[in-house]
């Protein structure tokens, strides 16, 4: 079983401060993605990165996928109020046959409070 | 374009009751997938289709849990009969390119069981 863990669980930031959140595993990914989700509303996708040791930016969010492909992270850069949500990573468990459904960590909670 | 929608929002049923979750996806994605998302967790894959046809359930529950996707399109999540461990979102997800757009989510079922 391939597990996805996601570190801090809970995050409480000022408005302006920088943070990031790490999604780590002990197993390989041909890709992985994060997702946001806010409360009453699924997961919204955020990005996939798949090559090892990419970094792909999104505003002021940052994401860098390990060289290895076990790990990830996201960097926010002066945090917004409106960036409040849980942020969730997601690990492909492609095994064949087409059955290609995502491993999800717990996600970490993050509040940017004015 | 319209999103993945899902019925009912809420529900809430006394154990050993029945209940079912309806999903219809987004026009033209081939693959379905339900997720159940416990409260404090990242989702958990129960079952994929890819048209009509099922391509992973070796997460879910047959002993209680079924779902169909009878004609390629719309989706039913049943269970029966619940317990009190099955209070959760059940949400429902369709892809194109799981890899390049990622999935897209329903807003999903919160299932209470008391």
């Amino acid at each position: 079983t391939q597990l996805l863990e996601q570190s801090p669980q809970f995050l409480s930031i000022q408005e302006g401060e920088n943070l990031t959140v790490y999604c780590n595993s002990s197993s390989v990914f041909s890709s992985l993605q994060w997702y946001r989700q806010e409360p009453g509303e699924g997961p919204v996708l955020l990005v996939t990165v798949v090559t090892g040791g990419e970094v792909k930016k999104l505003k002021r969010l940052t994401f860098q996928f390990g060289d290895a492909r076990k790990d990830s992270s996201l960097h926010i850069t002066a945090a917004q109020t409106g960036d409040t949500g849980l942020y969730l990573c997601a690990g492909d468990s492609i095994s064949g046959g087409g059955a290609d459904g995502l491993t999800f960590g717990k996600g970490t909670h993050l509040i940017i409070q004015p | 374009e319209a999103g993945v929608a899902q019925s009912p929002r809420y529900k809430i049923i006394e154990k050993r009751q029945s209940v079912a979750f309806w999903c219809n996806p987004i026009s033209g994605h081939a693959t379905l997938y339900w997720y159940q998302q416990i409260l404090g967790q990242g989702p958990k894959l129960l079952i994929q289709f890819q048209n009509n046809g099922v391509v992973d359930d070796s997460q879910l529950p047959k002993d209680r849990f079924s779902a169909e996707r009878l004609k390629g399109v719309d989706s039913t999540l049943k269970i029966q009969p619940a317990k009190l461990e099955d209070s959760a979102v059940y949400l429902c997800a369709s892809s194109l390119d799981r890899v390049v757009y990622g999935y897209t989510f329903g807003s999903g079922t919160r299932l209470t069981v008391v």
